[in-house]
Order: C-alpha cells, then sequence, then structure tokens
C-alpha cells in the first residue's frame, strides 16, 4: 500500500485566502484523522471520522476550519479564510480501529499564511 | 483532559549510549500506548505498540514499559547510533474507543 496520501505538501497563501487540504487514507482504515502539529502545542487532534462520518470535531479551532469525507478514500480539511496564525504543519492519519492498531500518518501538509 | 508530559524535551547524547526517554499522563487511565518517531519534515512512524494487555514491547535496540498504575511509559534505546536522532512522542488513548492523545515529544541527538 503506498501509505496515507496528502496533497500539497507545501503550501503559501495569503491572508484570507481560502486552503483546501486533502487526503487519501489506507485502503480499508475506518478511521481517519486531522491533526495540526506546531512547535508551541505539539500535535493536536483536530476532527475524526469512522466509517466518513465525523465522530468527533471538538478540536476545530473555529468556524473558519471545516472537513468533510465524501467517501472512505478522500478526505479535505478546510481554512477560509485563513489566517496567519494557521501556519502549522496539517497531518492526516487513518487506522483500522481506535483500539489497539498501529495508527499511520502522511508526510503532512506544510501551511503558512503570509 | 488528558495531557500527556515528555521529559526532557531534548537530549543530546554520544554514539553508543544506552538512553531512557519518559512520558507521563495527568489520567493514569491509559488504555494502551505508542511510542512514534518523526524525523525533521516527516510524518509520525510507529514504532512500537503496548496493547491493553501487556506491559513492555521490544522492536530491536529499542524496548517500551508501560506502568497503568502510575501512568508513565518509558522508551529504551540501547546502544544509540546518529541515525536515531529524531523526534520520539508518545501517545495513548484513555480508553479503546477515544483517539490518541499525544505529547510533544523529545528531541533526541545522537553524535557520532
Amino acid at each position: 500500500d503506498a501509505g496515507v496520501i496528502q496533497s500539497p505538501r507545501h503550501e503559501v497563501t495569503e491572508m484570507g485566502q481560502e486552503v483546501t487540504l486533502r487526503c487519501k487514507p489506507i485502503s480499508g482504515h475506518d478511521y481517519l484523522f486531522w491533526y495540526r502539529q506546531t512547535m508551541m502545542r505539539g500535535l493536536e487532534l483536530l476532527i475524526y471520522f469512522n466509517n466518513n462520518v465525523p465522530i468527533d470535531d471538538s478540536g476545530m479551532p473555529e468556524d473558519r476550519f471545516s472537513a468533510k469525507m465524501p467517501n472512505a478514500s478522500f478526505s479535505t480539511l478546510k481554512i477560509q479564510p485563513s489566517e496567519p496564525r494557521d501556519s502549522a504543519v496539517y497531518f492526516c492519519a487513518s487506522t483500522r480501529a481506535l483500539s489497539g492498531n498501529t495508527i499511520y500518518f502522511g508526510e503532512g501538509s506544510w501551511l503558512t499564511v503570509v | 483532559k488528558q495531557e500527556v508530559t515528555q521529559i526532557p524535551a531534548a537530549l543530546s547524547v554520544p554514539e553508543g549510549e544506552n538512553l531512557v526517554l519518559n512520558c507521563s499522563f495527568t489520567d493514569s487511565a491509559i488504555y494502551n500506548l505508542q511510542w512514534f518517531r518523526q524525523d525533521p519534515g516527516k510524518g509520525l512512524t510507529s514504532l512500537l505498540l503496548i496493547q491493553s494487555s501487556q506491559r513492555e514491547q521490544t522492536s530491536g535496540r529499542l524496548n517500551a514499559s508501560l506502568d497503568k498504575s502510575s501512568g508513565r511509559s518509558t522508551l529504551y534505546i540501547a546502544a544509540s547510533q546518529p541515525g536515531d536522532s529524531a523526534t520520539y512522542l508518545c501517545a495513548g488513548p484513555t480508553s479503546g474507543n477515544t483517539p490518541l492523545v499525544f505529547g510533544k515529544g523529545t528531541r533526541l541527538s545522537v553524535i557520532a
């Protein structure tokens, strides 16, 4: 398997622009996670899906953030409008089950908002 | 709310040394525990998974232990090598149906 695939790997955008991050989980994995990593706060869970259904979005910082999973092989994280404080690395991860299963991460999307 | 602390935040050791990385949870109700490695500019790679019924796991030069009663875990690296230089993160869920909570990691540098 190719692993978790994220795109774009790097994005630089201007404040106020819309940003869309994409993720393809590992085939057969029922859970998909979106994390954000910063030096100050470490790795934070934003939202996770089970069988394409959002289970917990309490980590989404504000209404500017939204995530969708239209099918088992694709998810998006959208920021609209973007702000400089959104600059971070955004990781997508997937796993077969929450209990006792290894979680696999993508390489991350490095976002810079200027 | 579960919080994970990793000590030390950074560590530099000469090649060949044995070392221990620490991880502790504010809520000792940890279901299982994973240790991850993150190289600069990369995602996280799972190293070891200690299942809920286990106390430790070993893979090569790595050994991880979990003490649920105290909410602590350690990662032991034997005979460290420059290739071990990376950030090591621990993570665990509080139950079998909750997602992982991560520590901020320990940045390890092994000097040749």
